[in-house]
């Protein structure tokens, strides 16, 4: 069964800190996608990006750069140069080419003080 | 702009009633998902549906029921609402064909059973 462990509960920083987002996910397919989100207080989820599992190329945008390594089955976030806006929970996520569920982590609350 | 509608945002039940929580989609997707997000155990998945008429289990759907029938609506019934049913309720839609395309969420609904 598909699975998606971000070990993070909870991570605060100092604006302009450098903060990395760890996502593990286990899957007997060979084909899959993952997937972060962002919640802000406000509540609704935002989708930031997609991977596919044969694109290994890590992304890069503005702040915000991508590490997908399928030998670890990991798919971590890194924001650069934190900032108060970035606070909200996020949330990285694991579909299957086998169906259409759409599996979720425990989701990471990030804090970025002032 | 792309659209998933919860028909409440805030919910009072009191034990033992029967609720809907409807959701409806503009985007003529064929998945709809409802999830419960729950502080530390992130957003675990309730029932999903690909098609109309057409709903899969997902991990905790004991204690709740659901209705698709037309593409647009997808129902979630609490049968006999208990006090461990207080959370936040998200529904969201993805296309079934395009694996890769991200699910886009609802404001969510916080349903609070007392």
């Amino acid at each position: 069964a598909q699975k998606v462990t971000q070990a993070q509960t909870e991570i605060s920083v100092v604006e302009k800190e450098d903060v990395t987002l760890d996502c593990v996910y286990e899957t007997r397919d060979t084909t899959y996608y993952l997937f972060w989100y962002k919640q802000p207080p406000s509540g609704e989820l935002v989708f930031l990006i997609r991977r596919n599992s044969f694109d290994e190329q890590n992304e890069i945008s503005g702040r915000y750069s991508w590490n997908f390594q399928k030998s670890t089955s990991s798919f971590n976030f890194t924001i650069t140069a934190s900032q108060v806006v970035d606070s909200a929970v996020y949330f990285c996520a694991l579909r299957e080419t086998s169906g259409s569920r759409l599996t979720f982590g425990e989701g990471t609350q990030l804090t970025v003080n002032p | 702009d792309v659209k998933v509608t919860q028909s409440s945002r805030y919910l009072v039940k009191r034990t033992g009633e029967k609720v809907f929580l409807e959701c409806v989609q503009d985007m003529d997707h064929e998945n709809m998902f409802w999830y419960r997000q729950d502080p530390g155990l992130g957003l675990r998945l309730i029932y999903f549906s690909y098609d109309v008429k057409m709903k899969e289990k997902g991990d905790i759907p004991e204690g709740y029921s659901v209705s698709r029938e037309k593409k647009e609506r997808f129902s979630l019934i609490l049968e006999s609402a208990s006090t461990n049913q207080t959370s936040m309720y998200l529904c969201a839609s993805s296309l079934w064909a395009v694996m890769n395309t991200e699910a886009f969420f609802g404001q969510g609904t916080r349903l609070t059973v007392v």
